[in-house]
């Protein structure tokens, strides 16, 4: 079975700072999906960013960056110029390709940004 | 429109009550979810539409009963609630034939089981 590990519960940043969250997760499938999903207090979760598995080019959205190490089975997030509304619960998921429809969600980690 | 709206966003219920939660999108999706979140947990899937059939259910009570009348809409009916069912549930759609476009959530519906 697949498993995603969240190894930080908690993490802390000064506004306009730089943050990295941890990720790392376990398959032994070939054709997979990486997500990472924020959560605020409204509640509703939100897509961050993605990456397929096949594609070695880590995902850029903005201020916020993958480094996806395949080999590695690693996937973190950084935060650039960190703003009060990142805030948030972040879930790192995982999604086996093929239509699998069962999305594993990590742990979370809970991100405070500090003003 | 890019959005899943779910119904209501608070619901209080005692444990003989029937209630609905409702949840709605027009993006086109075709696979539809349920999800239970326990606070400061991720989500758990409880059940999968595609194509308005069930895909999956992942041994959930039959207290909780899901229907997918169509492809905009999906219900999970309440029955005989336990307190330990109190919970945020959410509901998402995706692309059913295209895995890799992540699910749209909704805000989730706050249950309260009294």
């Amino acid at each position: 079975a697949q498993t995603v590990t969240q190894s930080q519960p908690e993490m802390s940043v000064q506004e306009a700072e730089t943050v990295t969250l941890s990720c790392t997760y376990d398959t032994s499938e070939s054709d997979y999906y990486l997500f990472w999903y924020k959560q605020p207090p409204s509640r509703q979760m939100i897509l961050v960013i993605r990456q397929e598995a096949y594609k070695q080019q880590n995902a850029t959205e903005n201020r916020f960056s993958v480094n996806f190490q395949k080999a590695a089975k690693s996937f973190s997030l950084k935060i650039s110029d960190s703003q009060l509304g990142d805030a948030a619960m972040y879930f790192c998921a995982y999604l086996r390709g093929g239509s699998n429809y069962k999305l594993t969600f990590g742990k979370g980690t809970l991100l405070t940004v500090n003003p | 429109d890019t959005e899943v709206t779910q119904t209501p966003k608070h619901l209080v219920m005692g444990m003989t009550n029937k209630k609905s939660l409702k949840c709605e999108q027009h993006m086109g999706h075709r696979a539809m979810y349920w999800y239970k979140q326990k606070a400061k947990k991720p989500p758990e899937l409880m059940f999968v539409y595609s194509y308005e059939k069930l895909s999956i259910n992942e041994s959930v009570p039959s207290r909780f009963s899901p229907e997918c009348p169509n492809s905009s809409l999906l219900n999970l009916h309440l029955h005989a609630l336990q307190p330990e069912d109190s919970a945020l549930y959410l509901c998402a759609s995706s692309q059913a034939d295209r895995d890799g476009y992540g699910y749209t959530f909704g805000s989730g519906t706050r249950l309260t089981v009294v």
